[in-house]
């Protein structure tokens, strides 16, 4: 089955600093990878998504992901963080083995510092 | 406007006691799923529904059940709600089960 790890839980950074979130996932076939955001009391919105093609993927609100196949990563940056950007971020696969099934990682609350 | 709406938002209810929450969007989606969101777990995928009357379990299906009778709907039933049911609940559509899933905003159940 596939699975997602995102190592970091809480990350607290202080406005303008560069961010990296890590992603790593367990499966070695053709894959899906998905970077969703949770601003307090909203819902899930896509902020990149990865199908195929270029491995570095440019998201919305100047977030970016780059697809490394041999460490079977997918971590997300911006390399200036806003005080808007607090939200809880979650990693998410698919896997053309579970093709029908989403599977996230525990998420990484990012609290950014005024 | 598209969307997928959840209803109800927040429900409190007792142990035992059969609850729906309801699922509808408008993009006429094929594909429709409901997830929980518990802290330092993530989300889990309940179920998924490929298409009216095709329905299937996610990872963590036990103690609840779906239909979708309608392509539109996709409600999440409850049968005899427990407290470790205490969750905060997603639904999410798409196009297909390839692409990518547009998500409610969700319902904030306690289970006493």
């Amino acid at each position: 089955a596939q699975s997602v790890s995102q190592h970091n839980h809480h990350v607290i950074l202080s406005e303008a600093a560069s961010l990296e979130l890590g992603c790593n996932y367990s499966y070695g076939g053709t894959v899906n990878l998905f970077w969703y955001v949770q601003y307090p009391g909203q819902h899930l919105q896509l902020l990149l998504k990865y199908f195929s093609g270029d491995p570095l993927v440019k998201g919305i609100k100047g977030f970016e992901a780059e697809f490394i196949k041999s460490k079977f990563s997918f971590n997300l940056r911006k390399p200036s963080v806003q005080w808007s950007d607090t939200a809880e971020y979650f990693c998410a696969v698919r896997s053309s083995g579970s093709a029908r099934q989403l599977t996230f990682g525990s998420g990484t609350q990012l609290t950014v510092l005024p | 406007e598209a969307q997928v709406t959840q209803n109800p938002r927040y429900l409190i209810t007792v142990t035992g006691k059969k609850l729906t929450v309801t699922c509808s969007q408008n993009m006429n989606h094929e594909y429709m799923s409901w997830y929980r969101q518990d802290p330092g777990l993530g989300l889990r995928q309940i179920y998924y529904s490929m298409n009216v009357e095709v329905t299937d379990k996610g990872d963590v299906p036990e103690g609840y059940k779906v239909s979708r009778k309608e392509k539109r709907n996709f409600p999440l039933i409850l049968e005899s709600p427990s407290p470790n049911q205490t969750s905060l609940y997603f639904c999410a559509s798409s196009p297909g089960y390839q692409e990518t899933q547009y998500f409610g905003p969700g319902t904030r159940l306690l289970v006493l």
